[in-house]
């Protein structure tokens, strides 16, 4: 596509519920890479992927969260037994790879109540 | 622990003036260094990237890195009203694409 497509774009679930966010880059991009930023934060790295593969999962907080990319093209981001303070807006970015800016989506806004 | 620090703001100047906005990282080894600039409600969205020492400029926008004292600023000129948005920097350390950010600096162009 034109451009990184995120859905669903908000998202409010009850405390315990899983949840899925999914993530379409932009077509050919080899990198992607899900963020999330908290009201008035900065982004915080939860995980990257080079093709289909995760060579860095560092930033995910909590073994609730996991994430999958097939095909070398769509991602899904699943928290399991949300809580409150997994609520965000959850973003999703592209790249060609290398060292080479990305390209972020519209992001999904989970609210956890 | 990677850092990168900025200064939160409010950072307000008026309308024709010079934004300068800074950025200081921790690890020296870092590499290459973007600007994004991010409006209220939206994504951010690349605005400028530097690799090399000195300056780097693009139309209103002139990206400056010292490695040796671990800063990368920004500056706009001529800022307008739409200029007022919070930018963040970014820091790559690895091979991998992976960037840290910083919290953001807001601007507020004043008319």
């Amino acid at each position: 596509g034109a451009g990184v497509s995120q859905s669903p774009s908000n998202k409010v679930t009850e405390k315990g519920k899983d949840v899925e966010l999914r993530c379409d880059p932009i077509s050919g991009h080899t990198a992607l890479y899900w963020y999330r930023q908290s009201l008035g934060q900065g982004l915080e790295f939860l995980i990257y992927f080079q093709g289909n593969s995760a060579p860095d999962k560092s930033g995910l907080p909590s073994d609730r969260f996991s994430a999958e990319r097939t095909g070398g093209s769509v991602s899904t981001l699943t928290i399991q037994r949300t809580q409150q303070e997994d609520s965000a807006v959850y973003l999703c970015a592209s790249s060609l790879g290398g060292t080479t800016g990305y390209t972020f989506g519209s992001g999904t806004r989970l609210t956890v109540v | 622990q990677k850092e990168v620090e900025q200064n939160s703001g409010p950072l307000s100047v008026p309308e024709g003036a010079i934004a300068s906005l800074n950025c200081t990282y921790s690890d020296r080894g870092s590499q290459s260094f973007f600007w994004y600039r991010q409006y209220s409600g939206k994504s951010p969205e690349l605005i400028m990237f530097i690799y090399s020492n000195g300056d780097k400029e693009d139309g209103r926008f002139t990206a400056q890195l010292n490695k040796a004292s671990q800063y990368v600023s920004l500056l706009i000129r001529d800022s307008q009203p739409s200029d007022s948005a919070t930018y963040l920097c970014a820091v790559n350390t690895d091979n991998f694409n992976k960037f840290y950010f910083g919290s953001g600096t807001k601007l507020n162009v004043k008319p």
